[in-house]
């Protein structure tokens, strides 16, 4: 099986910018979740999603938005971007069955200048 | 409120045995999850404990007590390699609550 796959792996950007980035789960996996990890904060939750749906968010602001398709695939954006918001933005997903594993993904380094 | 505490660094040598120590207070709790994470990597699984006690996998052990609220992971005759950060995290059905992470360093 194919692991988590995201895109792209690197990024920069402007201040006021938006970006946004893919991540692809591994099949068969629908529940999929974002996270920004930082050298001061560590890993944060953003956000999970399921069948499509937000099942939970964490506390970021509401220029972070998400979405997931029908095939599991998901979308992470994020609008106005600040010098911040560098960071390395990691997806995992998960399979259905209780306990299951979290995967990460290799994720998506952004540098905001 | 939702605490997860590690030791932020420690240090070892090769060939020797480290423990790293878990700690957490939070709303919710269905596991337990080790991940380690090389530099500018992600973080790649080692082990997740549901039920109190060890479980042991290679070099690497991982133990639980819910009641203490308390977990270690248990890395024997360490080699260079793993040099990197261990990541604790509770899992809270819809998101893991990480810890800062303990980075341990190898010497020879």
């Amino acid at each position: 099986k194919a692991g988590v796959t995201q895109t792209p792996r690197y990024l920069i950007k402007t201040r006021g910018q938006q970006v946004t980035l893919s991540c692809s789960p591994i099949s068969g996996h629908r529940s999929v979740s974002w996270y920004q990890q930082t050298p001061g904060q560590g890993l944060q939750f953003l956000f999970e999603y399921f069948s499509e749906t937000q099942r939970n968010k964490g506390n970021f602001p509401g220029r972070f938005s998400g979405r997931q398709f029908s095939n599991s695939r998901s979308e992470m954006n994020v609008s106005t971007l600040e010098l911040g918001d560098s960071a390395l933005y990691l997806c995992a997903s998960r399979g259905v069955a209780a306990q299951e594993t979290q995967y990460f993904g290799p994720g998506t380094r952004l540098l905001v200048l | 409120g939702q605490n997860i505490d590690q030791p932020t660094e420690m240090t070892a040598t090769e060939g020797a045995i480290v423990q790293i120590n878990c700690t957490y207070q939070t709303s919710g709790f269905n596991g337990l999850f080790w991940y380690q994470q090389h530099a500018g990597e992600a973080p790649t699984f080692l082990s997740y404990n549901v039920l109190d006690g060890l479980e042991e996998k290679g070099r690497f052990s991982s133990f639980l007590s819910r009641s203490k609220g308390y977990s270690y992971l248990l890395l024997k005759e360490l080699q260079m390699k793993d040099s990197a950060s261990y990541l604790c995290a509770v899992d809270n059905t819809d998101k893991l609550i990480f810890g800062t992470g303990t980075r341990l360093q190898v010497f020879p």
